[in-house]
């Protein structure tokens, strides 16, 4: 079936510093996936971060970035400089082109310690 | 604004009882979803609907019902709960088409235990 991986938290980072959070996909079923990028942030639903549809292209959002590799599999999430209300839990998700279902990764905690 | 509202927030049950979780959503989605994610796992698809009077069993669907009245409600209902299914549910909405295309609309999340 298809899964998502992803860097296994908590990750803690001092603010300014960079991030970086590792998304690795199978995607067995779906012939054209799409990838995504969901936060928590504490007390509140997931919200969706950044998407990306098309592979080889980078989604970009609020400072963060993740390109979509096809031949690697991946979709890591980057951010050159952290701040303290970045601490959340980041998603990793995939799904097909209607995205009527969505396969989550396990989530990843980010820490930013000021 | 949109919106996919939950309740109750938190909710203790005793084994054997039964349980509802309720969803409300203003978004005119035709999508709606229930999720359990614990830790260790990734969200976990329970049911999902694909409008008024719709249900479908998701990855997870052993010892959950679903109903969709209206486009706006979802509920999630655990006949005799158990255990196992002390988690944090979360709703969410979506819909293939439109400016929200590909995107899922999550609710805050539903803690419960059971005890």
């Amino acid at each position: 079936g298809d899964s998502v991986t992803q860097t296994e938290g908590p990750v803690t980072v001092s603010e300014s510093e960079s991030l970086i959070i590792n998304c690795t996909y199978s995607a067995t079923s779906i012939a054209y996936p799409n990838l995504f990028w969901y936060v928590r942030y504490p007390g509140e639903g997931l919200q969706l971060l950044l998407k990306v549809i098309t592979a080889g292209q980078k989604g970009s959002s609020r400072g963060f970035e993740a390109t979509y590799n096809k031949e690697t599999t991946s979709f890591h999430l980057q951010k050159a400089s952290v701040q303290e209300s970045d601490s959340a839990v980041y998603y990793c998700a995939l799904g097909d082109q209607g995205a009527d279902r969505l396969t989550f990764g396990k989530g990843t905690q980010l820490i930013i310690q000021p | 604004e949109a919106a996919v509202t939950q309740s109750p927030r938190n909710k203790v049950a005793v084994t054997g009882g039964k349980v509802t979780l309720s969803c409300n959503q203003t978004n005119n989605h035709n999508n709606m979803y229930w999720y359990r994610q614990d830790t260790g796992h990734g969200l976990r698809l329970i049911h999902y609907s694909y409008g008024a009077g719709s249900t479908e069993k998701g990855d997870i669907p052993d010892g959950y019902k679903a109903s969709r009245p209206s486009q706006e409600n979802f509920s999630l209902i655990l006949e005799l709960a158990t255990p196992s299914q002390t988690s944090v549910y979360f709703c969410a909405s979506g819909d293939r088409l439109g400016a929200s295309q590909n995107t899922l609309y999550f609710g805050a999340g539903t803690r419960l235990s059971v005890l």
